[in-house]
Formats: C-alpha cells, structure tokens, sequence
C-alpha cells in the first residue's frame, strides 16, 4: 500500500493564481481531511470528507474549495491565492473520526 | 466546538530524563486522545492514543494519562533519546465530531 500520497511536494504561485492540491489514499479509509500548518499555530482543519460526496467546513475553510467524487481521492482547490495562504499542507485519512489519522507528505505552498 | 491548549510549546531535556507534555481541552463529551510526532520535515505520524474509558496507557517508553474531571491529558517520555527531539502534537475527538482538533505543539529538543 502507498497509503496517502500528496502532490505536488511544492509549488510557487503567485497572488491571485488558482490551483488543486491532490491526495489520493488506497486504504479504503472513508475519513479524508485537509490541513494546514504554520509555526506556533499547529494543524488547523480545512475541510473534511466523511465518505464520497459528503463534504464539510473546518476551522479555516475561507478561500479554498474540496470535492469528494471517489473513496480514493480528496483534492483541495486554492480559488484565488493570496500571501496568506503561504504554508504546509497535509491531507490525511482514517477509517473514522476515532481512529488513527494517516497522513500524507506534505505540500509546501507558497504564495507570493 | 472543542479547544485544546498545549504546554509547554518548547521543551529541552537531557538525555535519559524524562520529559512531560499537557494538554488541557475544553469539550467534556471528547472521548479520543491521540498524540502525533512530527520529526522535521516529516509528516505527523501516531505514537500513542488513549479513549476516555481508561485512565493511562503505555507503550515502552511512552505513557499517557488522562484526567477527566480535570478535563487534561499528559504524554510521558522516560529516559529519553536524542531520536525522541521532535515536535509533538495533542489532539481530542468525540463520536460524531468527525474531525480531531489539535494543539498547537510542544518542540522537544533532547541534548546529548
């Protein structure tokens, strides 16, 4: 199993630029979750997937848009980027909201 | 929703000491209590968890505890290694939240 794979590992993008951050997961997990970290601030939840088609807001959902058409995949869409979105960002998976989170590699994103 | 704080945010212990983390969270109804390391660069990844109907769990050299009417729960690292220097993260979760809420972090730095 390549458990959660994320790509790509970096991008530079410049303000106002649009772009879909992939995960992809062959766990059969029906939990899918996006994150973002910056120093001193911790793993702030985006959005989250309890299963396909079913989608729902985090703590910091503003400016970012996600989709659940398979069990598998869980892309995040930056609509428009700004400086402020500059940051690490993880996906993870796990069969339910009680159960170990596997997370992927990372994408380190920034925004100039 | 659920607030978790976590203290100390750094931490530097000799080697073969032990070192405590705590976190304290906010939702009484919170049920599952994992902590995450996260070496640098690297993805977070599990190293122990605990559910609200045991009071400590141990695995090696990594316990945890847990106090509910205290509403606070403490990883414990014994004899510490320098492969232990990471950043560690708490989290909680109830049935039905659907999504972990982190703390912001504890850097562990253990000196030679």
């Amino acid at each position: 199993n390549a458990g959660v794979t994320q790509t790509p590992k970096f991008q530079v993008l410049k303000t106002g630029q649009s772009m879909t951050l992939q995960c992809a997961q062959d766990m059969n997990h029906e939990y899918m979750s996006w994150y973002r970290q910056d120093p001193g601030m911790g793993l702030r939840l985006i959005h989250y997937s309890v299963g396909a088609g079913i989608t729902d807001q985090g703590e910091v959902p503003n400016g970012y848009n996600v989709s659940r058409s398979t069990t598998e995949d869980f892309p995040l869409r930056l609509l428009s980027a700004a400086p402020s979105q500059t940051s690490v960002y993880f996906c993870a998976s796990s069969p339910n909201e009680l159960e170990t989170q596997y997370f992927g590699p990372g994408t380190r994103l920034l925004v100039l | 929703g659920e607030n978790v704080e976590q203290h100390p945010s750094t931490l530097s212990v000799q080697e073969g000491d032990s070192a405590v983390i705590k976190c304290t969270y906010s939702d009484s109804a919170s049920n599952y209590f994992p902590w995450y390391k996260q070496e640098l660069g690297k993805r977070p990844q599990l190293i122990i968890d605990i559910r609200s109907n045991v009071g400590e769990k141990k695995d090696q050299r990594i316990a945890v505890t847990l106090n509910k009417t205290a509403k606070h729960f403490s990883l414990h690292i014994t004899e510490t290694q320098p492969e232990d220097s990471a950043v560690y993260f708490c989290a909680a979760s109830r049935t039905g939240r659907r999504a972990l809420t982190f703390g912001s972090g504890t850097r562990l730095q253990v000196q030679p």
